[in-house]
């Protein structure tokens, strides 16, 4: 069985630019859920995503945003990046209906210069 | 609203000592899980155990147990005999199954060889 996985593991980007950051979900689960999580701060919960449509979302600007796909892999996209969002970016996939454990990737960890 | 407590900032312990994590939750529902993860410096975040609201037996694994008192609203991680590959940052959280998690600001423990 396939965990989380997330690409890329480290990312820089400068002020203003997008930057467009992905998971893929565990076998056989079908829910996406994003969390920022900045140095120092437990994860806060961006948005989820369940067969394709955004299911939830958290205190985060419509700049935030994603995408979920047929095979349940998602994408997160931040456009007009800001200092502040230099964080660790983490996926947590997870099947609902069946068991709702929430299990998670390693992270994407973007800095904004 | 959902609050998560994490009143320890950072911990240092001796190796082979005890050593407790306090959590203090806060919530309207009346049906709610509570976990604890681990986060070691790799960044990933390793689940160690989920509780649902109805359930207040105490859990032991091994060197790790965890009290669970509703009327005080607390959810405590206690490591017995700590080793060193111990040292992380340690998250309570809260949720609805299935749905987002509320994390504290996390613990950061230090074992001392």
């Amino acid at each position: 069985e396939t965990g989380v996985t997330q690409s890329p593991t480290h990312l820089i980007k400068t002020r203003g630019q997008q930057v467009t950051l992905r998971c893929s979900s565990q076998s056989g689960h079908n829910t996406v859920s994003w969390y920022q999580q900045a140095l120092g701060q437990g994860p806060q919960f961006i948005f989820q995503y369940y067969r394709e449509e955004e299911n939830g979302r958290g205190n985060f600007p419509p700049r935030f945003s994603g995408l979920q796909f047929p095979n349940y892999s998602s994408e997160l996209n931040v456009n007009a990046l800001e200092l502040d969002d230099s964080a660790l970016y983490l996926c947590a996939s997870s099947s609902t209906g069946i068991s709702y454990e929430q299990y998670f990737g390693p992270g994407t960890r973007l800095t904004v210069t | 609203a959902q609050k998560v407590t994490q009143a320890q900032t950072e911990i240092s312990v001796v190796e082979k000592e005890d050593v407790t994590l306090d959590c203090v939750y806060e919530t309207r529902d009346t049906t709610y899980y509570l976990f604890w993860y681990k986060q070691p410096p790799s960044g990933e975040l390793v689940f160690l155990i989920r509780r649902n609201s109805f359930d207040e037996q105490n859990e032991i694994s091994g060197r790790y147990s965890w009290n669970f008192q509703k009327s005080t609203s607390s959810f405590n991680f206690t490591i017995t005999a700590s080793q060193v590959v111990d040292s992380a940052v340690y998250f309570c959280a809260l949720s609805q199954l299935g749905d987002k998690i509320i994390f504290g600001k996390g613990t950061r423990l230090h074992i001392l060889p």
